[in-house]
This record gives C-alpha cells, sequence and structure tokens, in this order.
C-alpha cells in the first residue's frame, strides 16, 4: 500500500488553521495514524484510528477521512506546533507518508 | 512507567553484521508484538519489521529492503528483542527504533524507544 501525503512543506503563521492529506493507494478503511516530529526526537503519536485522538494531545488537531482521502486539521496553530508530520496505514502491514514540515511563514 | 530502550548501535563495513537490542520495562513484553523502525538521516520513517508475540506464534514480517538480510528475534525471559543485520549497506545507515503498540491504539505507534544510530560506511 502507498501512501501519498501532500504539502511536502507548508508555511503557516500561529492561529492559522493547517490541513494535510494522505492519499492510500487502496481502501485502508480508518486504518490511519498521524505523528509529530520534531527534531532530534521521536515522532509522537496523535492520532489513530483515523479520528481518534491520542491522550494527552491538544484538541486542535483533528482528523478526518473521505474515501481513501485522509486530512489532518490543526484548528489554530501554535507556537510549539512547527513540525514535521507523518501519516502511517496499518491496514496491511504499515507505511509512512513521505512527511509535511510546517514552517514559520 | 512504560520504556523501550535500544542499544547496539555502531559504525559498522559495508557487508558486514550487526545486532540491535530493544529492552522493555513497565509492562509485560511478552504479550506484546515489537515493531522495528528506521529513520535515515533526513528522511521520514520507514517500517523494518516486526515480531509477533508467542501467543501468536512469534512469527515474523519484513520490508521488502531488509527482507532476507534482517531477521528479528526475541527472549520474554530477558524482555528483550533482537534485530539482527546481516549484508549491511550504506544504506541502512539510520536511527532504528524498536515500538510497541498499546491495545487501545490498534496497531498505531504509541510507544517509541529513543533510537540506535547505524552507520554503515568504509
Amino acid at each position: 500500500i502507498q501512501m501519498t501525503q501532500s504539502p511536502s512543506s507548508l508555511s503557516a503563521s500561529v492561529g492559522d488553521r493547517v490541513t494535510i492529506t494522505c492519499r492510500a493507494s487502496q481502501g485502508i478503511r480508518n486504518d490511519l495514524s498521524w505523528y509529530q516530529q520534531k527534531p532530534g526526537k521521536a515522532p509522537r503519536l496523535l492520532i489513530y484510528d483515523a479520528f481518534n485522538l491520542q491522550k494527552g494531545v491538544p484538541s486542535r488537531f483533528s482528523g478526518s477521512r473521505s474515501g481513501t482521502d485522509f486530512t489532518l486539521t490543526i484548528s489554530s496553530l501554535q507556537p510549539e506546533d512547527y513540525a514535521t508530520y507523518y501519516c502511517l496505514q496499518d491496514f496491511n502491514l504499515w507505511t509512512f507518508g513521505q512527511g509535511t514540515k510546517v514552517e514559520v511563514k | 512507567e512504560v520504556q523501550l530502550v535500544e542499544s547496539g548501535g555502531g559504525l559498522v563495513q559495508p557487508g558486514r553484521s550487526l545486532r540491535l537490542s530493544c529492552l522493555g520495562s513497565g509492562f509485560t513484553f511478552e504479550d506484546y508484538a515489537l515493531i522495528w523502525v528506521r529513520q535515515a538521516p533526513g528522511k521520514g520513517p520507514e517500517w523494518v519489521g516486526f515480531i509477533r508475540s508467542k501467543t501468536y506464534g512469534e512469527t515474523s514480517e519484513y520490508a521488502a529492503s531488509v527482507k532476507g538480510r534482517f531477521t528479528i528475534s526475541r527472549d520474554d525471559s530477558k524482555s528483550t528483542a533482537y534485530l539482527r543485520m546481516n549484508s549491511l549497506k550504506v544504506e541502512d545507515t539510520a536511527l532504528y527504533y524498536c515500538i510497541i503498540s498499546s491495545s487501545y491504539v490498534d496497531d498505531a505507534f504509541d510507544i517509541w524507544g529513543q533510537g540506535t544510530r547505524v552507520t554503515v560506511s568504509s
């Protein structure tokens, strides 16, 4: 299963609404999770099963699905949200998306 | 506290072998599948392989890029999993993480180790 993540990077300001998309090459039900990674750190789970917010993750993060398209939304970008984001399908083994770097505008 | 600690990384020449270890604590190690993920410098994470728990036969699966060269094993009495890497290539250079998935997140990756760095170079 291939995961196509877009965009590869984006520039945004604090308070902006940010959306990142992953498209699966075939149906994967809701078997998708989202991760945030900061330099020198392991990725951190944000969303699992497409919609479910991981414990301790701020509610400004949300996940949605339309067919084989999955979206991570940050409703109001905060300074600590500048990072790289990855999707991961676990329908058939595991495949990561290529990543989206969220940078300061 | 649930914790995973990787060790065994280092500098190795192409064609040589290396064995990484992953020590778990704070949970019942034998109940969990153990997953390995790597991340090359400046690149995104890549799933490497995993080993099921004894309940599911301790069988393993591997990414195409490492199949036939890498082997995952486990010793539940030591709460340790291993990643044996043979015929190493320059492109195997990466930070290697071990991971478990808590039952409530299905197969998402919620518990990560800190990683151990492998550099393959002559």
